[in-house]
């Protein structure tokens, strides 16, 4: 019931299209769904995030639509620029029993922008 | 105001061979994590620790892996007896501690086992 299924696992899009990657949960006790970007070598940054009582957060190119019934999210990029080729994971967050949340990872998308 | 930081950056251990590996969170921050991520795998969570506490260890390896926050310095994840399965990517992230607050990534500590 922890589990976040991320698909797909890697993407190629050509510059100046739409990157969307999916992620779905079980648990309904999850109320923060951030996105995470990460580059070779880096550590994950924080690129959006959404609480489930929108249903869609655009930031400039990168926008969450948030389906609560069907326990899906997903991430869309814009004009995707090959600045953007990255892996994308996504996260479902909880309140634990330790009174902190806790944040559940998906497995990761491997993005490659194409000049 | 500097970020998350780690060090090292890179860690290369012979098996058999114990690993430290530092964190030292945001300024203001008092909540520490502790993820570890294999390749091609996504993060997994293995400790939430606070000054002087561990508040959650779920994630936690049962042998050789222990973490401390000290009231003074930084964080530190050790390893005792590294296999070659614990080669990974570790990374730390902190939080202000708010119900809800974020979690910011440190560079991350790449461990090599041989």
């Amino acid at each position: 019931q922890q589990q976040v299924k991320q698909s797909p696992q890697s993407l190629i899009v050509q510059k100046g299209g739409i990157s969307i990657i999916n992620c779905a949960y079980e648990n309904t006790a999850f109320d923060y769904f951030p996105w995470y970007q990460q580059f070779p070598g880096k550590g994950p940054a924080l690129l959006i995030a959404i609480r489930p009582d929108v249903s869609e957060k655009k930031e400039g190119r990168f926008t969450i639509s948030f389906n609560k019934s069907a326990k899906q999210f997903s991430l869309h990029i814009m004009d995707s620029q090959p600045g953007d080729s990255a892996t994308y994971f996504c996260a479902c967050s909880f309140l634990g029993t330790s009174g902190t949340y806790k944040y559940i990872f998906g497995t990761g998308t491997r993005l490659k922008v194409l000049a | 105001n500097a970020g998350v930081m780690q060090n090292p950056r890179h860690l290369v251990r012979r098996r058999g061979q114990e690993a430290r590996l530092r964190c030292s969170p945001m300024k203001g921050h008092s909540h520490v994590y502790w993820y570890r991520q294999l390749p091609e795998e996504g993060l997994k969570f293995m400790v939430y620790l606070q000054k002087e506490n561990i508040i959650d260890e779920s994630g936690m390896p049962k042998e050789r892996f222990s973490a401390e926050f000290p009231k003074e310095g930084p964080s530190i994840l050790r390893i005792q007896q590294v296999v070659r399965g614990d080669s990974a990517a570790y990374f730390c992230a902190s939080s202000e501690g708010l119900a809800g607050g974020q979690q910011y990534f440190g560079p991350g500590t790449r461990l090599t086992v041989t």
